[in-house]
């Protein structure tokens, strides 16, 4: 149980354009995710706290324009890189709050983002 | 800020043998300590977590010790197997918010 689904797991975009990852809760509700960038050989840093129905928190340094984060429902988080740049190829990650008897923490397989 | 750290940044260990990767956290207000397992190219794995009014939880292979008086975590893995291989990370934090997570330690097991 407590499976994040994440997609796409890679994808390639020029400059300027725009990219959505998607994660979505397939068997329980998810009333926070976070969303969280790795850099190669390096550790995940949070980028923002989404929370359902309500706007995203955003962790210091992180432009909250550049990256949009939506939480619509209680089974989808999206994020929204806008105006891709080089600089913003990187691995995106996904996490979810599962509760019950086996409560923790969850994580979606990742995007890998090229910009080109 | 609170960070959290791994002592060793790689650990060979021979196959068979048992691993014990070491985590120093520094917020002593944290509460909730989680393992994850990440494998290349694939996103983090839980493997085991604790609450600070533990010191010790088991799981299968897997056990993690938490020293609240020194700040240290550690998982032990019994009879490593090549399929452990992979880069562990320690996260603290308090159930329920976000987690900072520790650099990573690399587990390449020997054949």
């Amino acid at each position: 149980g407590a499976v994040v689904s994440q997609h796409p797991s890679r994808v390639i975009c020029k400059s300027g354009t725009s990219v959505k990852i998607e994660c979505r809760s397939l068997d329980f509700q998810a009333t926070t995710m976070f969303w969280y960038r790795q850099f190669p050989k390096k550790s995940l840093m949070l980028m923002a706290t989404s929370n359902e129905g309500s706007k995203a928190t955003y962790e210091q340094g992180v432009e909250k324009d550049k990256f949009l984060i939506n939480h619509a429902s209680l089974t989808l988080s999206t994020l929204t890189v806008t105006s891709a740049h080089p600089e913003d190829s990187s691995f995106y990650i996904c996490s979810a709050r599962f509760m019950g008897a086996d409560y923790g923490y969850t994580f979606g397989s990742g995007t890998r983002l090229t910009v080109v | 800020g609170e960070s959290v750290g791994l002592h060793l940044p790689t650990l060979s260990v021979q196959e068979g043998d048992n691993s014990i990767i070491n985590c120093a956290y520094s917020n002593s207000a944290s509460d909730y300590f989680i393992w994850y397992k990440q494998e290349s190219g694939k996103g983090p794995q839980f493997i085991i977590d604790i609450r600070s009014n533990m010191d010790k939880r088991q799981g299968q292979r897997v056990t993690v010790l938490l020293n609240k008086t020194v700040k240290h975590l550690s998982l032990q893995i019994a009879a490593t197997q090549p399929g452990d291989s992979a880069v562990y990370f320690c996260a603290e934090g308090t159930y329920g918010q976000n987690f900072v997570f520790g650099p990573g330690t690399r587990l390449s097991v020997l054949p």
